[in-house]
C-alpha cells in the first residue's frame, strides 16, 4: 500500500548529528516531493525542509541553513534528512510527508501534505 | 514568514453538535492568478501523525467524512465539523503554503463536552 516508513528512534548527545530515513512504497517515488516536519514534545508542527524527488531542488528555512542536508536514493525510493550540531532544542518527532501535488502540478516548493510517515523521535540529551 | 493564528486554542462540543475552528493568516494566501487559497487543514490524534483533511481551503481529501468542511478566502478561514463524533477528538491545524516556508497555526484541541 501507499506509505512512508521511517527509521527508528535515535538518542544523540549535543553536538552530534542524526540521519533519518523515509522509505516510500506504493507509488512512483520521483512523482512527489518530500517534506520534513518536526514536532517538539507537546508542541505544534514546524516545517523544516523540502526536496523535489524529481529535480532534487531543495528548500529549507534560513534558521537551519548550514545544519541540514537532504538527499534521496531513487534506487530504493528513500529520502534522508541529516541534521548536524544538535542541541536540546532539536528534540522532537521528525515526520516525512509527501507533497499533495504531483511534480508537474507542483509550484516548485512545499505545498500541502497528503501522506505522512509515523515519525522518528530524535532525543538530544547529554 | 506568514503567521497563522487559530482560535480558539481549545473547545468542548457535545456529541452531534457543530464545532467551528477559525484560522487567520498575517497576509493573504489567495493567489489571484488561479483564484486558489493556499490553505490546508490537518487532524492529529494522540500518538499519530497529522492527517490531511482539506486543501485549497475547501477541497476535502479523499476518504474524509463530509461532516468536515472548509471555507474562507484571503486571510480568514474556517474548519467546520457539522456533527461532532467521538472519533473527531483531536488537535486541528491550519497550514498555509502560499509562500515558503509553509507555516502552521498553533493548533486547536477539540474535546467532547
Amino acid at each position: 500500500q501507499v506509505q512512508l516508513v521511517q527509521s527508528a528512534a535515535e538518542v544523540k548527545k549535543p553536538g552530534a548529528s542524526v540521519k533519518v530515513s523515509c522509505k516510500a512504497s506504493g507509488y512512483t517515488f520521483t512523482d512527489y516531493g518530500i517534506s520534513w516536519v518536526r514536532q517538539a514534545p507537546g508542541q505544534g508542527l514546524e516545517w523544516i525542509a523540502w526536496i523535489s524527488t524529481y529535480t532534487e531542488n531543495i528548500d529549507y528555512p534560513q534558521k537551519l541553513r548550514g545544519r541540514i542536508t537532504l538527499t534521496t536514493d531513487t534506487s530504493t525510493s528513500t529520502a534522508y534528512m541529516e541534521l548536524r550540531s544538535l542541541t536540546s532544542d532539536d528534540t522532537a518527532m521528525y515526520y516525512c510527508a509527501r507533497d499533495g501535488n504531483i511534480y508537474f502540478e507542483n509550484s516548485g516548493r512545499a505545498e500541502y501534505f497528503d501522506l505522512w510517515g509515523r515519525g522518528t523521535l530524535v532525543t538530544v540529551s547529554s | 514568514d506568514i503567521v497563522m493564528t487559530q482560535s480558539p486554542d481549545s473547545l468542548a462540543v457535545s456529541l452531534g453538535e457543530r464545532a467551528t475552528i477559525n484560522c487567520k493568516s498575517s497576509q493573504t494566501v489567495l493567489y489571484n492568478s488561479n483564484n486558489k487559497n493556499y490553505l490546508g487543514w490537518y487532524q492529529q490524534k494522540p500518538g499519530q501523525p497529522p492527517k490531511l483533511l482539506i486543501y485549497w481551503a475547501s477541497t476535502r481529501e479523499s476518504g474524509v467524512p463530509d461532516r468536515f468542511s472548509g471555507s474562507g478566502s484571503g486571510t480568514d478561514f474556517t474548519l467546520t465539523i457539522s456533527s461532532l463524533q467521538a472519533e473527531d477528538v483531536a488537535v486541528y491545524y491550519c497550514q498555509q503554503y502560499y509562500r515558503t516556508p509553509p507555516t502552521f497555526g498553533q493548533g486547536t484541541k477539540v474535546e467532547i463536552k
